[in-house]
C-alpha cells in the first residue's frame, strides 16, 4: 500500500463548479501537511499548507481528518487556470528523522 | 531574485553515458534534495544533503550519485548504471531538511531522455 495515496483523475468540471479531492495517508505519525499544484511540465509549487483546524485561502479549502487519516482540498469557482495536477504532500515521522512523501498527483482540467 | 537553477533544462544521453545535472540555489537554504518524477507518477526522493559535505541516500539511489561540496550546489550525476534513468528530474531546497514547519522550493526541473 502506497504511504501517500491520491485519485488520480482526471477530473472534468466545467468553469464555475466546485470540485474537491482527498488524499489519504497510511502513516499516523505524519506530522504536516501540504497541498502543491503542479503545471505540465512545470516544477510543483506550493498551493496551502494544511492545519489541523482547516483552512482556507479564497476559493480553495484545505481540511485535515487525522482520525480517519485523510486530507481534502476543495476548489470552489474553477478556473480554466485551476487545471493543473494537486500533489498532496505528508510530512511522517521515523527513527531517523522526517520524511516528505508525494502522492502521485490528481489531475484537475476546467473547461469552458 | 532568490531561487534555484538547474541545468540544463533538458538533456539527451546515449546509454552507457554519464551524466551530470546542476542545481544551485541562492537562499542560504542549509538542506538540499533530488527527487524523481515520471509521468503520471509523484516525486520519489534520489538523494539528500541537510549540510555541506553531507549527503544521505533516499528511496531510489542506485545509479545515482551526488556531491555537496558548497552550500549553494548539489550537482547530481546520473550514471550508467541506471537502469531507466528517462525522467524528469527535481532539485529542491528548504531552511531545515524535511523540517515540518518548512516547504520545499523547487527548482524548474531538467528533462533526462535517453535515446
Amino acid at each position: 500500500r502506497k504511504e501517500v495515496e491520491q485519485d488520480p483523475g482526471p477530473f472534468n468540471v466545467p468553469e464555475g463548479a466546485t470540485v474537491a479531492f482527498n488524499c489519504t495517508y497510511s502513516n499516523s505519525a505524519s506530522q504536516s501537511f501540504f497541498w502543491y499544484r503542479q503545471d505540465c511540465r512545470k516544477e510543483p509549487k506550493l498551493l496551502m499548507s494544511v492545519y489541523s483546524s482547516g483552512n482556507e485561502d479564497g476559493r480553495f479549502t484545505a481540511q485535515l481528518n487525522r482520525a480517519s487519516q485523510y486530507i481534502s482540498l476543495l476548489i470552489r469557482d474553477s478556473k480554466l487556470s485551476d487545471s493543473a495536477t494537486y500533489l498532496c504532500v505528508v510530512n511522517i515521522r521515523y527513527n531517523a528523522g522526517n520524511m516528505l512523501t508525494f502522492g502521485g498527483g490528481t489531475r484537475l482540467m476546467v473547461k469552458p | 531574485d532568490g531561487g534555484i537553477t538547474q541545468s540544463p533544462k533538458y538533456l539527451f544521453r546515449k546509454e552507457g553515458q554519464n551524466v551530470t545535472l546542476s542545481c544551485e540555489q541562492n537562499l542560504n537554504h542549509d538542506a538540499m534534495y533530488w527527487y524523481r518524477q515520471d509521468p503520471g507518477q509523484g516525486l520519489r526522493l534520489i538523494y539528500y544533503s541537510q549540510i555541506v559535505n553531507d549527503f544521505q541516500k533516499g528511496d531510489i539511489a542506485e545509479g545515482y550519485s551526488v556531491s555537496r561540496e558548497k552550500k549553494e550546489s548539489f550537482p547530481l550525476t546520473v550514471t550508467s548504471a541506471q537502469k531507466n534513468p528517462t525522467a524528469f528530474y527535481l532539485c529542491a531546497s528548504n531552511d531545515r531538511a524535511f523540517s515540518g514547519a518548512n516547504v520545499l522550493t523547487f527548482g524548474a526541473g531538467s528533462r533526462l531522455t535517453v535515446l
